[in-house]
């Protein structure tokens, strides 16, 4: 069974600090990596994703992989307080018939205190 | 731009009565289009899938079923609600054949009474 693991926190940062992230998965053959971001009452929105290993960097997000300890992060700079938000880890798994399975964690409430 | 609509937004129903909801993608063409569904304290669970129109793919049995009449159509439909269907449903679509990158719409919020 194909599963995604993440602390649900909450993880409390300072505004300014850095918040770090992490998820970690079962399935060997997984082959991209996504990190989503949901406000309260909202939908997940798409912020990083990440296909090999090593880091990649947009803006304040830095998403690393290590796929052979099965293990993804993100990590966000100079936290404020509009990054308080769930932060859902996905990874995907080809299953045939032309589509790609998403498998979440239940995410981790990040809390950025000003 | 891609742009994913659902409707309605919020949807309050009592327990055996029958459910319809809409999603359609505007901005592309061929998409693969899903249907999730995340219960309060839950994670995002796949319900539905297809890759083309009249393609579904199901992954959780239920009472629940799905329908893409039009390319850019999904609707997610059930005869008989239970109190177990409340939750926060979503759609998303990917472009065809990659699926890498899913884009969800607004969401529905469903409450079964």
């Amino acid at each position: 069974q194909k599963e995604v693991e993440q602390n649900s926190g909450p993880l409390s940062v300072p505004e300014g600090a850095i918040a770090s992230l992490n998820c970690t998965y079962s399935d060997r053959g997984s082959q991209s990596f996504f990190w989503y971001r949901q406000y309260s009452g909202k939908s997940p929105e798409l912020i990083m994703f990440i296909y090999s290993n090593g880091d990649k960097e947009d803006g304040r997000f830095t998403a690393q992989l290590n796929k052979a300890s099965q293990y993804v992060s993100l990590l966000i700079r100079d936290s404020q307080p509009s990054d308080s938000a769930t932060y859902l880890c996905a990874v995907t798994l080809y299953s045939g018939a032309g589509s790609y399975q998403l498998t979440f964690g239940k995410g981790t409430k990040l809390s950025v205190i000003p | 731009s891609q742009t994913i609509h659902q409707w309605p937004a919020t949807l309050v129903q009592p327990v055996g009565s029958p459910l319809s909801l809409e999603c359609t993608v505007e901005g592309t063409s061929n998409p693969n289009l899903y249907w999730y569904r995340q219960a309060a304290g839950r994670g995002l669970q796949l319900l539905f899938y297809s890759v083309g129109i009249g393609q579904i793919s199901s992954e959780v049995p239920q009472n629940l079923s799905a329908s893409r009449p039009q390319d850019r159509q999904f609707i997610l439909s059930s005869k008989k609600l239970l109190l177990s269907d409340s939750g926060f449903y979503l759609c998303a679509w990917s472009v065809q054949g990659t699926g890498y990158e899913q884009y969800f719409g607004p969401g529905t919020r469903l409450t079964v009474t």
